[in-house]
């Protein structure tokens, strides 16, 4: 069974990088594509980008230009980068993969941008 | 990017109603279309893909139908653990989109 835990600060303040971990159990992420989901609060959920088993990425064109996904097999992790970040970047923050569809996702983390 | 609706953005129901929810895109995505249902606090869970092929585990009260633009997802009979989110996603192109959701509330 696939477990995904994402992981980082909670706070973030404007104008800086945010910066969150995916850690993988019970499979490898050399097997998937692995990608980014956020929802603010009471809204829809947004597809950030995504990474391939190949170490290529998919970005959302609204958010490519501040957007890094990456990972790191010797640990099994997936991380996301997202930098500027502004009020409106506070959400939910989910990491998620499947075949069809997102079928396997974190529990979430909660990441706020305040001063 | 395609644009997804759905309608209607909230309803009321009883257990055992038939509950019916629209998802429409932007432009033709053939039946590469999925439904997840999110509970309050819980990430999504994937109900069904291509349109209507449930899910392993997916109960058979939800189906889901429709191609081209316009897609339904059914519940038959709904049942107390039912009540939540549930929001489409087309696979067709990048990037993947969600639509706004449909909340299914106790009538």
């Amino acid at each position: 069974q696939v477990q995904l835990q994402e992981s980082g600060p909670g706070l973030v303040k404007p104008s800086e990088t945010l910066s969150l971990t995916c850690t993988v159990s019970g499979g490898s992420i050399s097997l998937w594509y692995w990608s980014w989901i956020r929802q603010p609060a009471g809204k829809g959920l947004e597809w950030i980008g995504r990474i391939y088993s190949s170490g290529n990425t998919d970005y959302r064109p609204s958010l490519k230009s501040r957007v890094t996904i990456s990972k790191d097999t010797s640990k099994n992790q997936i991380s996301l980068k997202l930098t500027s970040v502004t009020a409106a970047d506070t959400a939910m923050y989910y990491c998620a993969t499947g075949d069809n569809g997102f079928d396997m996702w974190g529990q979430g983390t909660m990441v706020t941008v305040s001063s | 990017d395609i644009q997804m609706t759905q309608s209607p953005s909230s309803l009321s129901a009883s257990v055992g109603d038939r509950v019916t929810i629209t998802c429409r895109a932007s432009q033709n995505i053939s039946n590469l279309l999925n439904w997840y249902q999110q509970k309050p606090g819980k990430a999504p869970k994937f109900l069904i893909y291509l349109a209507s092929t449930l899910h392993t585990g997916v109960p058979s009260r939800f189906s889901g139908s429709g191609s081209g633009t316009d897609f339904t997802l059914t519940i038959s009979s709904l049942q107390p653990e039912d009540f939540a989110t549930y929001s489409c996603q087309q696979s067709y192109s990048s990037p993947p989109v969600f639509g706004p959701g449909t909340t299914v509330d106790v009538k």
